[in-house]
């Protein structure tokens, strides 16, 4: 089975401050593992994705992920928060077995301070 | 459609009643899948559809849940005699076929609020 925790259910930053999501994954198989943002009332939009290629993955808007086998970690990051990164956050996995389905972590709450 | 089309957005019905939700996949896309979210917890994977048979049931949680799909288009996900913990976001995604998903990430609907009351 695979599995993916979010430590913290709520991040507060400054604008201009770093952004730092974190996400650890158990797997028994290679996984992978995505990251998707939530604004209010809409959809999930993926951010970013890991698939056993580069370990580290920059995505849309200014966000990266780096994918630690030997921390199972795959940490969001962006180095200057801005007001319109205010949202909800998951981490999800998934693998090779099972390629259709998704595990969520529970998501982390992003607010941003002027 | 350009995107994944779900609705109604949102649903208030009393605790007994049945409840139907739509989902329009992108045109082209044949797989398609059923997420639930309740509040303050990440997704939950219900049911995935390949055309319109469904490989993976497995996440539905009780048999008051159903779902259908036609052709490789329109999908209704139906809860019979609704309970109020039945009360989430329930999210429609779509991908171009099964696999896809992981390459190109998957395409979600904005999500139908049901509340049971």
């Amino acid at each position: 089975a695979q599995s993916v925790t979010q430590l913290g259910s709520h991040v507060s930053v400054s604008e201009g401050a770093l952004v730092l999501l974190r996400c650890n994954y158990s797997s028994s198989v290679p996984p992978y593992l995505f990251w998707y943002v939530q604004y209010p009332n809409q959809g999930l939009q993926l951010l970013l994705k890991y698939t056993s290629a580069a370990t580290l993955v920059k995505g849309i808007n200014g966000f990266e992920a780096e994918f630690k086998k030997s921390e199972t970690s795959f940490h969001l990051t962006k180095p200057s928060a801005h007001m319109s990164d205010a949202a909800e956050y998951f981490c999800a996995v998934s693998g090779p077995l099972n390629d259709y389905k998704l595990s969520f972590g529970a998501g982390t709450t992003v607010t941003v301070r002027a | 459609g350009a995107g994944v089309s779900q609705s109604p957005s949102n649903k208030v019905t009393e605790k007994g009643k049945d409840v139907e939700l739509r989902c329009d996949p992108i045109s082209g896309h044949t797989a398609l899948y059923w997420y639930r979210q309740r509040l303050g917890q990440g997704l939950e994977f219900l049911i995935y559809f390949q055309g319109n048979s469904a490989p993976d049931k497995s996440g539905l949680p009780s048999d008051r849940f159903s779902a259908e799909r036609t052709g490789e288009s329109v999908s209704t996900l139906t809860i019979q005699r609704t309970q109020q913990e039945d009360s989430a976001v329930y999210l429609c995604a779509s991908s171009l076929a099964r696999g896809t998903g992981y390459l190109y990430g998957y395409t979600f609907g904005s999500g139908t609020r049901l509340t049971v009351v």
